[in-house]
């Protein structure tokens, strides 16, 4: 089946510091590969994309680069800020042709906590 | 212009119970998609709706049911709930169904089961 492994949290940081957020999966189709960020109290957003192997999404500072090789997706930041503290969700969308309806499924999501 | 609102925001039920949570999709989207977010979890797929049928089911027992209405809103009732139902249900609309179509999430609603 389809799964989505991330790097246990919390992780905590001092402002400024890098980020990196380790996402690995196994897909049994050709997945494209997301990073949502969920706020405290808020739904998921949409930070991030790729949909092809070696593409790099890239939001806000943030980036991710497709790894097909290492069937990765790591969550990247050069200079994290306090208002990055949420919790990050690596998840992947399969498409299986006319059948695929979007369905997305998730890591288990990792909390970080950046402080000044 | 209004995104992916749900009602209510929080619920308190008893096990056995039955409850519907609803879901407004954004302006323009005619497909929702329902997931439930255990404490602690990422979420997990429940159901997906698109042109009033259900369209792609996950792992969910048949306690677990939804609808479309034509205004492409939707609704998710469980019955019987249990404790381990205690979770935050999410609603994601998109316009289309397909692989391609990005979703928007709304920020959910808190079900306590006790």
């Amino acid at each position: 089946g389809n799964s989505v492994t991330q790097m246990e949290g919390p992780v905590t940081l001092s402002e400024e510091a890098f980020l990196t957020i380790n996402c690995t999966y196994t897909a049994t189709g050709y997945p494209s590969l997301f990073w949502y960020v969920q706020y405290p109290g808020e739904g998921l957003q949409l930070l991030l994309k790729a949909t092809k192997a070696d593409d790099k999404g890239s939001n806000k500072g943030f980036e991710a680069t497709y790894r097909k090789e290492t069937t990765s997706f790591h969550l990247e930041k050069g200079s994290v800020q306090v208002s990055d503290s949420a919790v990050y969700f690596c998840a992947l969308k399969i498409n299986a042709g006319g059948t695929s309806y979007g369905k997305l499924t998730f890591g288990q999501g990792t909390i970080l906590t950046v402080h000044p | 212009d209004a995104g992916v609102t749900q009602s209510p925001t929080h619920l308190i039920k008893t096990r056995g119970q039955q409850v519907t949570l609803r879901c407004s999709p954004k302006s323009g989207h005619d497909t929702v998609s329902w997931y439930q977010q255990a404490l602690g979890q990422g979420p997990q797929f429940i159901f997906q709706y698109y042109e009033e049928e259900e369209r792609q089911r996950g792992n969910f027992p048949d306690r677990f049911s939804g609808h479309q209405f034509p205004n492409y809103s939707s609704e998710l009732n469980v019955n019987a709930l249990l404790l381990g139902d205690s979770a935050l249900y999410l609603c994601a609309s998109s316009f289309g169904a397909g692989f391609l179509s990005p979703l928007h999430f709304g920020n959910g609603t808190r079900l306590t089961v006790t």
